[in-house]
């Protein structure tokens, strides 16, 4: 079955980085675009941008530009976000969605829970 | 960009009430319109996708309908398990911006 898994719980200092894995299975990778959204605790969902796995090409919402940066490694079939210079409102579960060109994003990782705190 | 707006935020309903929720776009995104629900704890699920399609297993309880601006999502007849947070999203153009949501409780 079509299947995404993150990688662990992060706990960040303000201002250091994070990169959170997500591992496909089930699908042929580089076939979809992998989308990332955040979820700050007890808030509502928030999309930070989709790579290409096929092409390595990535979109990013504006908010986020200059501070994250979405690759993949498509010999594992693993897509990658890094976010830098973290601050406490980055604190968030993030997550990994497969998506097609203007499609559904379906299904989901189970998220990630980063936390920044001094 | 093309914002989302749900409403209600939050919804009381009993088990076998017909529940509807609506999402409006700022501008016209034809039918790329997508709902998911989403439980505590847990990653959303899509349940409706291209404003009318249902998403495979997902129950003939939800449906979807809309098109341009103006959205809308029914669950025919509350079950127990329903009760959840929605979100709607437009996937026209990045972007992809989710709605607020719609907690629906148990009254």
């Amino acid at each position: 079955q079509v299947q995404l898994v993150q990688s662990g719980a992060e706990v960040k200092k303000p201002g250091a980085s994070v990169k959170v894995s997500c591992r496909a299975s089930g699908y042929t990778f580089i076939a979809y675009y992998m989308h990332w959204v955040r979820q700050a605790p007890g808030q509502g969902l928030e999309w930070m941008g989709w790579i290409n796995p096929n092409t390595g090409g990535a979109v990013y919402a504006q908010k986020f530009q200059g501070r994250v940066t979405m690759t993949r490694d498509t010999s594992i079939s693993t897509a990658y976000m890094e976010l830098r210079g973290l601050r406490s409102d980055d604190t968030a579960r993030y997550y990994c969605a497969r998506g097609a060109a203007a499609g559904p994003f379906d299904p989901w990782g189970q998220g990630t829970l980063v936390t920044v705190s001094s | 960009d093309i914002h989302v707006t749900q409403s209600p935020s939050s919804l009381s309903a009993s088990v076998g009430d017909r529940v509807t929720i609506t999402c409006r776009a700022s501008q016209s995104v034809t039918n790329y319109l997508n709902w998911y629900q989403q439980k505590p704890g847990k990653a959303p699920k899509v349940l409706i996708y291209g404003a009318s399609s249902l998403q495979s297993g997902v129950p003939s309880r939800f449906s979807g309908s809309g098109s341009g601006t103006d959205f809308t999502l029914t669950i025919s007849s509350l079950q127990p398990e329903d009760f959840a947070t929605y979100y709607c999203q437009q996937s026209y153009s990045t972007p992809y911006i989710f709605g607020q949501g719609t907690k629906l409780e148990i009254k």
